[in-house]
């Protein structure tokens, strides 16, 4: 699988719209970006999924670029329960390689 | 509704003890994963499984087994519980295609 690069932590205000990056330069044709995230002592929720174009669900949207190197989760109005760890993963097969995650804060 | 299960939810165990955990799902899933999770890592797959009889050894499968007899249920067995097993464990499931993993509740497991 290929590695991913995502920001250790990050804050976002209540209300407001949470944009996670995610840095996959060595991914491959037919490997998809996943995102998923855990709440704490949870286990984790798929949030969405992409292979190249943009996606959006009741949950989030994902960014991919054209290049597919990086993309970009959006909480479109985050809330406090959306406070959590978020995982960026690119696999092209059913298994699922969990590296650190963002820990998102989410503010009053 | 459907649902994974996990079972116990605590497990307190001594060294050298064999130990079992449950995994339930309802989904039909062919696809079925052990993970662990220890403070401040991500998760790890121990031993995944894509349909009754196949198993297959993960990235951190030493000291554990798995076997599956049924579309429904993977146990994780640790043969000879060590105080480097203390930690998490989360089972999940996804379809043949794969798209989505379902995660139980975890096991908080403490060897000692």
């Amino acid at each position: 699988d290929a590695k991913t690069t995502q920001p250790t932590s990050m804050d976002c205000a209540e209300g407001r719209a949470a944009n996670l990056p995610c840095n996959h330069s060595t991914i491959s044709g037919n490997e998809y970006v996943y995102w998923y995230r855990q709440i704490h002592s949870q286990g984790p929720q798929y949030i969405i999924h992409g292979l190249k174009n943009n996606e959006t669900n009741e949950m989030a949207s994902l960014i991919i670029t054209e290049d597919r190197k990086s993309s970009t989760l959006i909480l479109p109005h985050a809330t406090l329960r959306d406070t959590a760890v978020y995982y960026c993963i690119v696999t092209d097969d059913y298994k699922l390689s969990f590296g650190a995650g963002t820990t998102v804060t989410v503010r009053a | 509704d459907a649902e994974i299960t996990q079972s116990p939810r605590h497990k307190i165990t001594e060294t050298g003890r064999q130990v079992t955990l449950a995994c339930h799902q309802t989904w039909n899933h062919n696809n079925m994963f052990w993970y662990r999770q220890d403070l401040g890592h991500g998760l790890r797959l121990i031993h995944y499984s894509y349909g009754v009889q196949d198993t297959n050894k993960g990235e951190v499968s030493d000291g554990y087994s798995v076997s599956r007899s049924n579309t429904e249920d993977l146990p994780l067995t640790l043969e000879s519980a060590a105080s480097s097993q203390t930690s998490v464990y989360f089972c999940a499931s996804s379809s043949h295609r794969g798209e989505t993993q379902y995660f139980g509740p975890g096991t908080r497991l403490l060897v000692l």
